[in-house]
């Protein structure tokens, strides 16, 4: 039974690009939600998809923007990245959008803009 | 608007010693609590959560956790700590809506 998948595992960009991240969701599961991850601290709420829907965001600008497709996979987009989009960015999916269900994570995308 | 605050930031203990990690919560409704554990340059795995019924909730790994709602608080204790406890740990809280609300995290290393 696959878990939660990411790609690519590591990233590196320039100040200014766009960027692109993937995720496949746990197997079951039809929700997946997208965290931000700086060194050293928790991570922070981008967004939550959901029936191909974006249902819940988190204070991150217009410029992260995301997708869900109809087999509940999902990307992230980042335009115009800064230096401090440098972070570890954290898909988790979750059976369903309430927060009974607990989010299994997948290992993560690490994303560097020099 | 929901938060967390993980009291410590570092905690070092010796292999065989009890542990407590400490989290405080605040939420204007109910809320669901969560452990998750973070080892180095993976994901994050749920240890426990807290839903409803019995505060005292036990977890993987010989880790359990009781619910406080007086002192908004969700601490996480194991008794006898191995080296393999070593990891960063994250308690989390989320309401009905769905989006999970993270601390900064407290970073446990067990020394032999």
């Amino acid at each position: 039974d696959a878990g939660v998948t990411q790609s690519p595992t590591h990233l590196i960009k320039t100040r200014g690009q766009q960027v692109t991240l993937r995720c496949s969701p746990k197997s079951g599961h039809d929700t997946v939600s997208w965290y931000q991850q700086a060194l050293g601290q928790g991570p922070q709420f981008i967004f939550q998809y959901y029936e191909e829907e974006e249902r819940q965001r988190g204070n991150f600008p217009d410029r992260f923007s995301g997708h869900q497709f109809p087999n509940y996979s999902s990307e992230l987009n980042v335009n115009a990245l800064l230096l401090g989009d440098s972070a570890l960015y954290l898909c988790a999916s979750s059976g369903s959008g309430t927060g009974r269900s607990p989010l299994h994570f997948g290992n993560g995308t690490r994303l560097t803009v020099t | 608007a929901q938060s967390v605050t993980q009291l410590d930031s570092q905690v070092p203990v010796f292999e065989e010693a009890p542990v407590e990690l400490r989290c405080n919560y605040s939420s204007s409704v109910s809320v669901y609590l969560f452990w998750y554990v973070q080892y180095p340059n993976q994901g994050l795995q749920l240890l426990l959560k807290y839903l409803s019924g019995s505060t005292l909730v036990k977890g993987i790994n010989g880790f359990e956790a009781e619910f406080n709602k007086s002192q908004t608080s969700f601490h996480l204790r194991k008794p006898s700590v191995h080296i393999s406890d070593t990891a960063e740990y994250f308690c989390a809280v989320s309401e009905d809506a769905g989006k999970s609300t993270f601390g900064d995290g407290t970073t446990l290393t067990v020394k032999p």
